[in-house]
């Protein structure tokens, strides 16, 4: 069975870089039919997608995010990270990470469980 | 347009069928995919494609398109169908990913 943990620092101050990490287990990031996503959530609010990357280091990211956002992927580790610069509070969200088909739906079929980044002083 | 539109917030009655929608130019021309989030847990995908649901998803969980308007119907809604859902395609240009806003189903 797929798994997907992120990890993290819980708080960030403002104007840093946030920095998460996504362990996968249960199967390959390397399989050449899934992008790997990160999307995030603040309280009470809804679904942001943030920025995707396949195993040989494609990304596309969303727009409004883009100049911030870096995604990268470690194979040998069996990991992808997030890096989002210049936080501020209204970065605050449950992080999450997650698989994504690459064929006509593009759906995220396994999330990890999220962790909450606090952006504060 | 780079927007998914959903209602708000929906209710329906305990076995009835209720209909979530989801709107966007984007939808002529990409699938909707459709997750459930209960309080504090992850999404969960719920149907995804034309009309395929992943393993565990029970039948009454459907989805129908009309132009610029997707569908997420529950037939038969159980009260364990309560919780937010989300719709989620590409925008416009094909490059990016949306998400919808999100619609709260109650079940009374």
């Amino acid at each position: 069975q797929l798994q997907l943990q992120e990890s993290g620092p819980g708080l960030v101050k403002p104007s840093e870089t946030l920095s998460l990490t996504c362990t996968v287990s249960g199967g390959s990031i390397s399989s050449s039919i899934y992008y790997w996503g990160w999307i995030r959530q603040p309280p009470g609010k809804g679904l942001e997608w943030i920025g995707s990357i396949y195993y040989s280091g494609s990304t596309f990211h969303n727009p409004s995010l883009m100049s911030r956002v870096t995604i990268s992927v470690d194979t040998s580790k069996n990991q992808f990270s997030l890096k989002l610069s210049s936080v501020t509070a209204a970065d605050t969200a449950v992080y999450f990470c997650a698989r994504t088909a690459v064929d006509s739906s593009w759906a995220f079929d396994y999330w990890g469980q999220g962790t909450l980044v606090t952006v504060s002083s | 347009s780079s927007e998914l539109t959903q209602d708000p917030a929906v209710s329906v009655a305990l076995g009835q069928t209720v209909r979530i929608t989801c709107q966007g130019d984007s939808l002529r021309n990409y699938y909707v995919s459709w997750y459930q989030q209960k309080l504090g847990q992850a999404p969960v995908l719920v149907i995804y494609g034309k009309n395929n649901r992943p393993s565990g998803i029970p039948d009454r969980f459907s989805v129908s398109s009309s132009g610029n308007t997707a569908s997420l119907t529950i037939t038969g809604a159980q009260a364990e169908d309560e919780a937010d859902y989300y719709c989620n395609s590409r925008d416009s240009s094909g490059n990016h990913l949306l998400f919808g806003g999100g619609t709260k189903l109650t079940v009374l």
